[in-house]
């Protein structure tokens, strides 16, 4: 799995869009990048995941620069329930691993 | 519909003595399953890795060990736990490569 660097922690108010970026320049042709939360004493919930094109569910928007080697979540309207540690993973080829670092702590404002 | 299921969701136990985690999938056949640990306030670590019955690849070398005896079922045990073992236990399964982990509520484990 690539390395991947978050910062510590972000803040949005609500209503607003929320930007989440993620380094990962040792990322490999094959690994996927993939996007988890958690809520405090919970497991983490998958959020969203790509390889090369931006993709878009019902929670969030994932944009993959060109080169792969930094992507962004996208959180069009930031609700309260949105607060959460955000955990960005570059991996999943070998065995489905993935490597979970620190995360982003967001902060949602009313 | 897929579920996991992780129990207990607390667990206390003395220092020296046994651990049994099990986890649990529904809905879903072969699936890969993960065992994760995570120390308060900071991410998960892999432990264990299952692609199949009986096969079991350890991540971080410890007093830890995991079984597989059925397609859906897996176990995290421990001989004699340690002060270091505590932590926030997770169990998950994908259905392959590249593919979203699906995670269970968790085991708070908590060493005396």
């Amino acid at each position: 799995d690539a390395k991947t660097t978050q910062p510590n922690s972000m803040e949005s108010n609500e209503e607003e869009p929320v930007h989440l970026p993620c380094n990962h320049s040792t990322i490999s042709g094959t690994d996927y990048i993939h996007w988890y939360r958690q809520l405090p004493s919970q497991g983490p919930e998958y959020v969203i995941h790509g390889l090369t094109s931006n993709v878009n569910n019902r929670m969030a928007s994932l944009a993959i620069a060109e080169d792969r080697k930094s992507s962004t979540l996208i959180l069009h309207r930031a609700t309260l329930r949105d607060a959460a540690v955000y955990y960005c993973n570059a991996g999943g080829t070998s065995y489905g691993k993935l490597t979970f670092g620190q995360g982003t702590i967001l902060t949602v404002h009313p | 519909s897929q579920t996991i299921h992780q129990w207990p969701a607390t667990l206390v136990q003395p220092v020296g003595s046994p651990l049994s985690l099990e986890c649990t999938v529904e809905g879903t056949s072969n699936p890969n399953l993960y065992w994760y640990r995570q120390a308060a306030g900071r991410g998960l670590q892999l432990l264990f890795y299952s692609v199949g019955i009986g096969q079991i690849s350890s991540e971080v070398p410890q007093n830890l060990s995991a079984s597989r005896p059925q397609d859906r079922q897996f176990i995290l045990s421990s001989k004699k736990l340690l002060l270091s073992d505590s932590g926030f236990y997770l169990c998950a399964w994908s259905v392959g490569l590249n593919q979203p982990q699906h995670f269970g509520d968790g085991t708070r484990l908590s060493i005396l």
